[in-house]
């Protein structure tokens, strides 16, 4: 059973400071890893998503690595905003029809 | 244009009661997900339809039930509402087949409270 963890559980910093979270999964046999970021009473968005071929995926200030032998994956988040104050959120897929496995969550606090 | 839409966007009802939650993808894709976000924020999968087939049921009460009557639209329906089904339930899409570039879309959730 895949069991996916993230830590810390709650983050605060201030803003421009550069950050990571984690996220670690039970079962390295995965088939993709996503990072969502959840904002109060809203939906999930996507941030980026990494392939099981893949070692990392970059979109603007955002930066995620995946290292399946030691199940381990990072958001790494440059520059901090206030705008980046949300609920991060990484899950992991097993199979290419297989349920999504997702973490607790890392409540991240930037202020101004 | 909205990707995910649900509705309603709020539901409060009384324990016994039915009730449905409907969800729409205009994003062409060919599955889609209901989880459920309980109160500690966890998100968790209930059900995977693919191309209107079920295919991924997590060991959800028989009082849920969904139904594909399109790619483009999977319901949820709710019989005998219990004050434990509270939370706030997400539906989701995807495309899936592309060789794990499978981003999935939410809709913005619908927060149901049973009294």
């Amino acid at each position: 059973k895949q069991e996916v963890t993230q830590i810390p559980a709650a983050l605060s910093v201030p803003e421009g400071e550069n950050l990571v979270l984690n996220c670690s999964f039970t079962d390295s046999a995965i088939y993709n890893l996503q990072w969502f970021r959840q904002d109060p009473g809203k939906g999930l968005t996507s941030l980026l998503l990494i392939q099981s071929s893949q070692r990392e995926q970059t979109s603007g200030r955002l930066n995620a690595s995946l290292d399946k032998s030691s199940g381990r994956s990072t958001l790494y988040i440059a520059a901090s905003q206030p705008g980046d104050s949300a609920t991060y959120l990484c899950a992991v897929r097993i199979g290419g029809y297989q349920k999504v496995t997702f973490g607790i969550g890392t409540k991240l606090q930037v202020i101004p | 244009d909205t990707a995910v839409s649900q509705t309603p966007k709020y539901l409060v009802t009384q324990m016994g009661n039915d009730k449905s939650i409907k969800c729409e993808q205009n994003l062409g894709h060919d599955t889609m997900y209901w989880y459920k976000q309980d109160s500690k924020k966890f998100l968790k999968i209930m059900f995977s339809y693919n191309n209107k087939e079920l295919i991924i049921n997590e060991t959800v009460p028989n009082r849920f039930s969904p139904k594909s009557p399109d790619k483009a639209h999977l319901n949820l329906h709710i019989n005998s509402l219990e004050l434990g089904d509270s939370a706030v339930y997400f539906c989701a899409s995807s495309q899936l087949g592309l060789a794990g570039g499978e981003t999935q879309y939410f809709g913005p959730g619908t927060r149901l409270l049973v009294l």
